[in-house]
């Protein structure tokens, strides 16, 4: 069974640009939540999508949006890039319910913003 | 305060002991929590999943909740050099949405 695919795995961009990061979910998960992991943060949680539904969401800015799609795929956009958005991106996808609904993480973007 | 809360340390321990990594939260009405380990450079990947006050026994690992005291803690026997990583303590705050609040994570050092 394949795992989480994030797509790509490394990106290079400048301030003010934007950029979309791509997530694929384990087949059958309905669920995708995106984290951000900086080494002075740690790992902060952006938002999930359930059924191309946001169900929760973050303490980060507008700038932060996301999608899913019917087949459960996400997307995640970053618009107007700060050099404080360099970090690695996690995506983790679940089945979406249940009391130990197990997150399975992929093995991230990381994005450098110069 | 923090809604995660670990030691950052690094917490050093020879191969062959016991190493203990602990996690306290805010939230009382959290109902699961998860131990990940990182290794640098690496996304986090599952090791225990507890919901269920006591103890939950998997190989060399074992989970333990307390709930009235808000404490979570990882106990890792025979303790092996690969073994050193960073260790994330993660609560689910509300069954139903998937919000995990991560701690920033106990670095695990197993010297040989």
């Amino acid at each position: 069974k394949a795992g989480v695919t994030q797509t790509p795995r490394y990106l290079i961009k400048t301030r003010g640009q934007q950029v979309t990061l791509s997530c694929s979910p384990i087949s059958g998960h309905r669920s995708v939540s995106w984290y951000q992991q900086t080494p002075g943060q740690g790992l902060q949680f952006l938002f999930e999508y359930f059924s191309e539904t946001q169900r929760n969401k973050g303490n980060f800015p507008g700038r932060f949006s996301g999608r899913q799609f019917s087949n459960s795929r996400s997307e995640m956009n970053v618009s107007t890039l700060e050099l404080g958005d360099s970090a690695l991106y996690l995506c983790a996808s679940s089945l979406g319910e249940g009391l130990l609904n197990i997150q399975y993480f992929g093995a991230g973007t990381r994005l450098s913003v110069l | 305060q923090k809604e995660v809360e670990q030691n950052s340390g690094p917490l050093s321990v020879p191969e062959g002991a016991i190493a203990s990594l602990n996690c306290t939260y805010s939230d009382r009405v959290s109902q699961s929590f998860f131990w990940y380990r990182q290794y640098s450079g690496k996304s986090p990947e599952l090791i225990m999943s507890i919901y269920s006050n006591g103890d939950k026994e998997d190989g060399r690992f074992t989970a333990q909740l307390n709930k009235a005291s808000q404490y979570v803690s990882l106990l890792i026997r025979d303790s092996q050099p690969s073994d050193s990583a960073t260790y994330l303590c993660a609560v689910n705050m509300n069954t139903g949405f998937q919000k995990l609040v991560f701690g920033t994570g106990t670095r695990l050092l197993v010297s040989p």
